[in-house]
């Protein structure tokens, strides 16, 4: 079946725009999660949303970070005014309801944004 | 405050031979330890773990102790094969709230023949 899915798999900005990313998640899966990579760093956990609760935004570095999730499907990441610190490559993941399989998440390839 | 380290960057290991990598962590409230593997311009996929109450799981080749005491956990791979070569990133989780996956800096293993 068709696993995560994000685009664009590359985007360059200049430094003071918006970037949009998108994540398309696993059909049926009800956890959505990004994170970020930076270069020669781990992966940085950004936002969850689980359902229709409300998210978890504990990760995101700055209110130039937002997120929504859409129908319960698909997300956008939206980062404004961007700086070169924010060049990273953004991962989406999504997983089955949760108290199943902890910790097993199902990554896209991710978005690799560079920030000039 | 990184909560999970792996301090070694990369690792060289020859073909057939033993594959041993190495992660350590400070937060002893989490609940399950996972490892990952990414393949370049790949996400990460899951690979194998470990509940915070066992000190041992197997899945064929792959093997991942984990040592509360120490907070320390490892995975071995035997024998290695060249297509293990790749990034494998230490995991670990809270199974309240948002299980978010706590990621380790990453390992590069090369197998080679």
């Amino acid at each position: 079946g068709a696993g995560v899915s994000q685009s664009p798999s590359n985007k360059v900005t200049e430094k003071g725009k918006d970037v949009e990313l998108r994540c398309d998640p696993i059909s049926g899966h009800t956890a959505l999660y990004w994170y970020r990579q930076s270069l020669g760093q781990g992966l940085e956990f950004l936002i969850y949303f689980q359902g229709n609760s409300a998210p978890d935004k504990s990760g995101l570095p700055s209110d130039r970070f937002s997120a929504e999730r859409t129908g319960g499907s698909v997300s956008t990441l939206t980062i404004q005014r961007t700086q070169q610190e924010d060049s990273a490559v953004y991962l989406c993941a999504s997983s089955p309801s949760p108290g199943l399989a902890f910790g097993e998440q199902y990554f896209g390839p991710g978005t690799r944004l560079t920030v000039t | 405050d990184q909560q999970v380290k792996q301090n070694s960057p990369s690792l060289s290991v020859q073909e057939g031979r033993i594959s041993i990598l190495n992660c350590d962590y400070t937060n002893s409230m989490f609940d399950y330890f996972l490892w990952y593997k990414k393949y370049p311009a790949e996400g990460p996929t899951f690979l194998i773990s470990i509940s915070s109450i066992k000190d041992k799981n197997e899945d064929g080749r792959f093997t991942v102790f984990l040592n509360k005491s120490a907070k320390h956990l490892s995975l071995h791979i035997v024998p290695s094969q060249p297509g293990d070569s790749a990034v494998y990133f230490c995991a670990a989780i809270r199974i309240q709230g948002a299980q978010k996956l706590v990621f380790g800096q990453g390992t590069r293993l090369t197998i080679n023949p």
